[in-house]
């Protein structure tokens, strides 16, 4: 079992859905990072958050630190936000464990 | 600064040679990460510098990686005899501190 788990693996959705991938994670974390990784490889961050809940802009994201669970959400869903996302949690000073990714494609 | 550079972006290989990777991180980030990432799969961590100190080494790097940061700046990544399970997208990463920030990658195949 990874340390990091993310669902769905695989998201389709219309343009204007409201869209949530989850993570949750096994071990114990300094931080926790959303990622949006588009086809080409590059790796943009999103939020990092130790607990609560962060906004931008159409997008939100929340952590449960008792739970070890976080959310992304996105709001108003369009198809420039067709991207994988990845959650990766910082374990330790330094150590990024990664999620496998969720990969959302937005309809128009 | 334009964040962390990597160079090359793509590169194609034959088998049994030997391929190298830099990375330039943001100017003021003390620690520099690699991470590879193949396809379907989230980045997997293969070593950590801060400043020119190796500090972790991934069982995934075999005796074939190498990794350096000679002056604690830009790092280097080499590949000798690539086979075809290296393919894959290497990943540079730096920070100051807990906030990572990525490279583009360079994505290698071997053929």
């Amino acid at each position: 079992k990874n340390e990091v788990e993310q669902s769905p693996q695989n998201l389709t959705a219309q343009e204007g859905e409201f869209i949530t991938i989850n993570c949750s994670y096994s071990v114990g974390i300094s931080a926790l990072h959303w990622l949006q990784q588009h086809p080409g490889g590059g790796i943009v961050s999103l939020f990092m958050l130790s607990s609560g809940k962060k906004k931008h802009g159409r997008l939100i994201a929340t952590i449960n630190i008792q739970e070890k669970h976080s959310s992304l959400h996105i709001t108003a869903s369009h198809p420039r936000d067709s991207a994988v996302y990845i959650c990766a949690v910082l374990s330790g000073t330094y150590k990024y464990i990664f999620g496998t990714g969720t990969r959302l494609k937005v309809l128009a | 600064d334009t964040g962390v550079s990597q160079d090359p972006r793509h590169k194609i290989t034959k088998r049994g040679q030997n391929v190298t990777f830099r990375c330039d991180p943001i100017s003021e980030h003390n620690r520099l990460y690699w991470y590879r990432q193949t396809l379907g799969q989230g980045p997997e961590f293969l070593t950590y510098f801060q400043n020119e100190a190796q500090l972790e080494k991934s069982r995934l790097l075999s005796d074939r990686f190498s990794a350096e940061r000679p002056k604690g700046s830009f790092s280097t990544l080499e590949i000798q005899r690539t086979e075809q399970g290296d393919s894959a997208m290497y990943l540079c990463a730096s920070s100051k501190e807990a906030k990572a920030f990525f490279g583009q990658g360079t994505r290698l195949t071997v053929v």
